[in-house]
């Protein structure tokens, strides 16, 4: 059965840090990967997603890498705003190409 | 084009009635996915369902909770003889194509918010 952890549970900076989210599954046979982003009271936002056969996908400010043999990834972010603040989910799809999602990352960027 | 959409946003319940949950998935879209996110946990697929059909239901508790596709209309996700331990948010999500498939993306609604008193 596929775990996913999330590191930090809660991260809090200031405008314009760059910042790196983690995370870590146990069944390294994925089929892909996906970051969402989550804001209070809303949705999902799929912010990038990563085939088993690619190691990372870039989208403007933010950049995703995957280590399958490790069994990582991460969500970098550069130059972070205060609109980036929101809770940042980690998902994993193995064969049955359902997601397993992690409890995600709850980020605060403060002006 | 408009995307998933779910009804009600939030809806109150008490113990032992009925809850309905409605999820009209993207124009196009012939999948649904249905998750449940209990407060501090993350997102727990439910079932998976195509027009008509349920192809995966490994989420789904065996009592009390039912879905379905129908060839019209929205999905519904049913809760029978609700208790306190269902209140959570419940999310809807739609793609064009089979999971595991070039057009699996899912693309998710707001969700409903569960409160049962």
């Amino acid at each position: 059965k596929q775990e996913v952890t999330q590191i930090p549970a809660a991260l809090s900076v200031p405008e314009g840090e760059n910042l790196v989210l983690n995370c870590s599954f146990t069944d390294s046979a994925i089929y892909n990967l996906q970051w969402f982003r989550q804001d209070p009271g809303k949705g999902l936002t799929s912010l990038l997603l990563i085939q088993s056969s690619q190691r990372e996908q870039t989208s403007g400010r933010l950049n995703a890498s995957l280590d399958k043999s490790s069994g990582r990834s991460t969500l970098y972010i550069a130059a972070s705003q205060p609109g980036d603040s929101a809770t940042y989910l980690c998902a994993v799809a193995g064969g049955s190409y359902i997601p397993t999602f992690g409890r995600g990352t709850s980020l605060i960027v403060h002006p | 084009n408009a995307g998933v959409m779910q009804n009600p946003r939030h809806l109150v319940r008490r113990r032992g009635q009925e809850a309905r949950l409605r999820c009209s998935p993207m124009k196009g879209h012939s999948h649904v996915y249905w998750y449940r996110q209990l407060p501090e946990e993350g997102l727990k697929f439910m079932v998976y369902l195509q027009k008509e059909n349920i192809i995966d239901e490994s989420g789904m508790p065996k009592e009390r909770f039912s879905a379905e596709f129908p060839k019209e209309g929205p999905s519904i996700l049913r809760i029978q003889q609700v208790v306190r331990g269902d209140s959570a948010a419940y999310f809807c999500a739609s793609s064009a194509g089979l999971a595991g498939g070039s057009t699996d993306t899912q693309y998710f609604g707001p969700g409903t918010r569960l409160t049962v008193l």
